[in-house]
């Protein structure tokens, strides 16, 4: 059975660095596309990030140069680097299994992370 | 620009059917997408694939009472059997080369 798991969410100050995580099981993290996602308080779900297979990464421009996807296939997880943080940063993110077609069909129950002084 | 644009609200009575619908921005109607399900305080869960002929392939769980249908630009999904816990949120998603787009999601009121 498939299953995502995320970690490492918190409260961080503006400018500040997070790395969340995500642990899957019954699949491989290398073999297929992965995704971040994050829904800010009583707002809709926001795509943040993609890992293809083949390592290409992409990232929604709101968090381009700020943001940092990358996947550790020893641990078969996860990872978003985040760096200088911002309040609007404030969300619950997901982890998704990104399918070769594009639909996220696996998902995490997300890890809060709060920006504030 | 690859847009999702979805109405803010639906609702419908228990028993009955609703379709909620999803449509594509100009030039981009040969897109699928997928339909997800996000329950009050709970994290989002695939509903199926939606292809632009109308066929669909369901996620793990899903019963048919979930089932999606396509028009040109504009994806449905159709919900028969309403049951209380058919009220959520509901996002149409769909990709391009290096990119992920959510529509803004319908609220679902079962009355």
């Amino acid at each position: 059975e498939v299953h995502l798991v995320e970690s490492g969410g918190g409260l961080v100050q503006p400018g500040g660095s997070l790395r969340l995580s995500c642990a899957a099981s019954g699949f491989t993290v290398s073999d297929t596309h992965m995704s971040w996602v994050r829904q800010a308080p009583g707002k809709g779900l926001e795509w943040v990030s993609v890992l293809y297979a083949g390592d290409d990464t992409y990232y929604a421009d709101s968090v381009k140069g700020r943001f940092t996807i990358s996947r550790d296939n020893s641990k078969n997880t996860l990872h978003l680097q985040m760096n200088s943080l911002r309040a609007e940063d404030t969300a619950v993110y997901y982890c998704a299994r990104d399918t070769s077609s594009g639909g996220l069909d696996k998902w995490g129950r997300g890890t809060l992370v709060t920006v504030s002084s | 620009q690859l847009v999702l644009t979805q109405s803010p609200s639906a609702s419908a009575s228990l028993g009955a059917s609703v379709k909620v619908t999803c449509t594509l921005s100009s030039g981009h109607s040969n897109y699928g997408i997928a339909w997800h399900q996000q329950q009050p305080d709970k994290g989002p869960r695939y509903l199926m694939k939606l292809n632009t002929d109308g066929s669909h392939t369901r996620g793990d769980g899903i019963p048919d009472r979930f089932s999606g249908s396509s028009s040109g630009a504009e994806r449905y999904l159709t919900i028969s059997s309403l049951q209380s816990e058919d009220e959520a949120d509901y996002y149409c998603q769909t990709w391009g080369a290096g990119i992920r787009v959510f529509g803004g999601g319908t609220k679902l009121t079962v009355l």
